[in-house]
């Protein structure tokens, strides 16, 4: 299992372009999570995704930001006409079922793709 | 709105001396935490969990304590080692609900 795979892990951008993140879950799972960590912040919700369908965009900008999780594929974290604003790591995360210590679903992140907007 | 924070930013701790990193939450309707340890250009790691139907859970050299009358949760690290230094997050949802929010980190430095 490879556990949760982000490309690029690095990106940059001028401003005004386009950014796409993607993000491939573990092995078999069908749900992912995007988060935001600006410098020296904690990790903000996003977007939570099931394959073809958006749960819960609660975090998410409302605009120029959009997320995708198709049939076949990554899911894809788009950022249009980039700002500098916009420079972040931005993390994917899918659950993986029973944790060690209390059973419960934990989160499963990635390495993160970090976006610099010059 | 809810949060979750953190009292200290920065830690150091001497090498073979126990940590502590505590974290307070204001959302009472939190009945899960978590403690994520996150290293330099890597995503957070799992350490341990607990609910709020405990008030403390042991792992291998971590410990966690929840004291829900004070919203306040706490990371023990026994014996330090160098590969504990990192940044420590802790975060909070409810049961069953995997959207985490999370606090907004310390840094912990182990001196060796």
């Amino acid at each position: 299992n490879a556990g949760v795979m982000q490309n690029p892990r690095h990106l940059v951008r001028r401003r005004g372009q386009e950014a796409r993140l993607r993000c491939s879950p573990m092995k078999g799972h069908s749900h992912v999570y995007w988060y935001r960590q600006l410098p020296e912040e904690g990790l903000k919700f996003m977007v939570y995704l099931q394959k073809e369908n958006i749960i819960d965009e609660s975090g998410m900008p409302k605009e120029r930001f959009s997320a995708e999780f198709p049939k076949e594929g990554p899911s894809i974290l788009r950022i249009q006409q980039v700002v500098r604003g916009d420079s972040a790591a931005y993390f994917c995360a899918s659950l993986e079922t029973g944790s060690p210590s209390s059973g419960a679903n934990v989160l499963t992140f990635g390495a993160g793709s970090r976006l610099t907007v010059l | 709105g809810e949060s979750v924070g953190l009292h200290l930013p920065t830690l150091s701790v001497q090498e073979g001396d126990n940590s502590i990193i505590n974290c307070a939450y204001s959302n009472s309707a939190s009945d899960y935490f978590i403690w994520y340890k996150q290293e330099s250009g890597k995503g957070p790691q799992f350490i341990i969990d607990i609910r709020s139907n405990m008030d403390k859970r042991q792992g291998q050299r971590v410990t966690v304590l929840l004291n829900k009358t004070v919203k306040h949760l706490s990371l023990q690290i026994a014996a330090t080692q160098p590969g504990d230094s990192a940044v420590y997050f802790c975060a909070e949802n409810n049961f069953g609900n995997e959207k985490l929010t999370f606090g907004t980190g310390t840094r912990l430095t182990i001196i060796p």
